[in-house]
C-alpha cells in the first residue's frame, strides 16, 4: 500500500489539460523533491520532471510540475495521443528510509 | 547515450533464489551515481527495492532487506540483484535503474527495458 496517494484515471480530448495530483505527508512530500515518472503501455518509466519542476533534457514544456506542502501536482497541457500512459510520482520518505512511488494514474485522452 | 539492459532467468522456484544483472553501456559505473531496482508486479504499482552507490553503500526497501542483496562489478560494468528466498507474490517485471543522489535528491534517470520473473513451480 503506497504512501502517496494519484487518482487511479483521469481523461481529457486532444489539445485540452489534465493535472494529476499526488498526496503525502511531511515524512516524504513535504521534506524531499518529487519527481515524476511516465509509463507508455508495455514500456519501462521514464524520468518526465525531476526536483519538483525540472524536466530532463527532451521533455517537451507541455508537461510540468509544482510542489505545495505534502502534495504535489503534474500538469499536461496540449494534451496528444501519444500522452497516454500511466504517470507516478516518487519521493523519498524519510521516516521509513524508502523511496516511494505514488499509486499511478492512467491518463485517457478521449 | 546510457542504456541498462537486464538478464536472467524468466521463471524461478519457489523458496529459490531470484537472480538477475543489469550491464550498464555508455557510461562507466564506477564513474559514480547509485544503481537501482525496481519491480512492478502484474497489473500493479512501481515499488522500489534498493540501490547501491559504486563504491558499495547501499540502500534497501525494510520490507524486503532481509532477502535482498545488490551488489556491483565495476569491472564488467554491471551490477546485481540477489533475492531469496522468493514466494508466487515476488513475481514481478524487474527493471534496473541508474539513481542520481540519495535521499531528497534520489531519482531514477535512466531505465532498463525491463525483465519478467515468474516465480513457480
Amino acid at each position: 500500500q503506497s504512501v502517496l496517494t494519484q487518482p487511479p484515471s483521469v481523461s481529457a480530448a486532444p489539445g485540452q489539460k489534465v493535472t494529476i495530483s499526488c498526496s503525502g505527508s511531511s515524512s516524504n512530500i513535504g521534506n524531499n523533491y518529487v519527481s515524476w515518472y511516465q509509463q507508455l503501455p508495455g514500456t519501462a518509466p521514464k524520468l518526465l520532471i525531476y526536483e519538483n519542476n525540472n524536466r530532463p533534457s527532451g521533455i517537451p514544456d507541455r508537461f510540468s510540475g509544482s510542489k505545495s506542502g505534502t502534495s504535489a501536482t503534474l500538469v499536461i497541457t496540449g494534451l496528444q495521443t501519444g500522452d497516454e500512459a500511466d504517470y507516478y510520482c516518487g519521493t523519498w520518505d524519510t521516516s521509513l528510509s524508502v523511496y516511494v512511488f505514488g499509486t499511478g494514474t492512467k491518463v485517457t485522452v478521449l | 547515450q546510457v542504456q541498462l539492459q537486464e538478464s536472467g532467468p524468466g521463471l524461478v522456484k519457489p523458496s529459490e533464489i531470484l537472480s538477475l544483472t543489469c550491464t550498464v553501456s555508455g557510461y562507466s559505473i564506477s564513474s559514480g551515481y547509485y544503481w537501482g531496482w525496481i519491480r512492478q508486479s502484474p497489473g500493479k504499482g512501481l515499488e522500489w527495492i534498493g540501490s547501491m552507490y559504486h563504491s558499495g553503500s547501499t540502500y534497501y526497501n525494510p520490507s524486503l532487506k532481509s532477502r535482498v542483496t545488490i551488489s556491483v562489478d565495476t569491472s564488467k560494468n554491471q551490477f546485481s540483484l540477489r533475492l531469496r528466498p522468493v514466494t508466487a507474490a515476488d513475481t514481478a517485471v524487474y527493471y534496473c535503474a541508474r539513481v542520481y543522489g540519495s535521499g531528497t535528491y534520489y531519482r531514477s534517470d535512466y531505465w532498463g527495458q525491463g525483465t519478467l520473473v515468474t516465480v513457480s513451480s
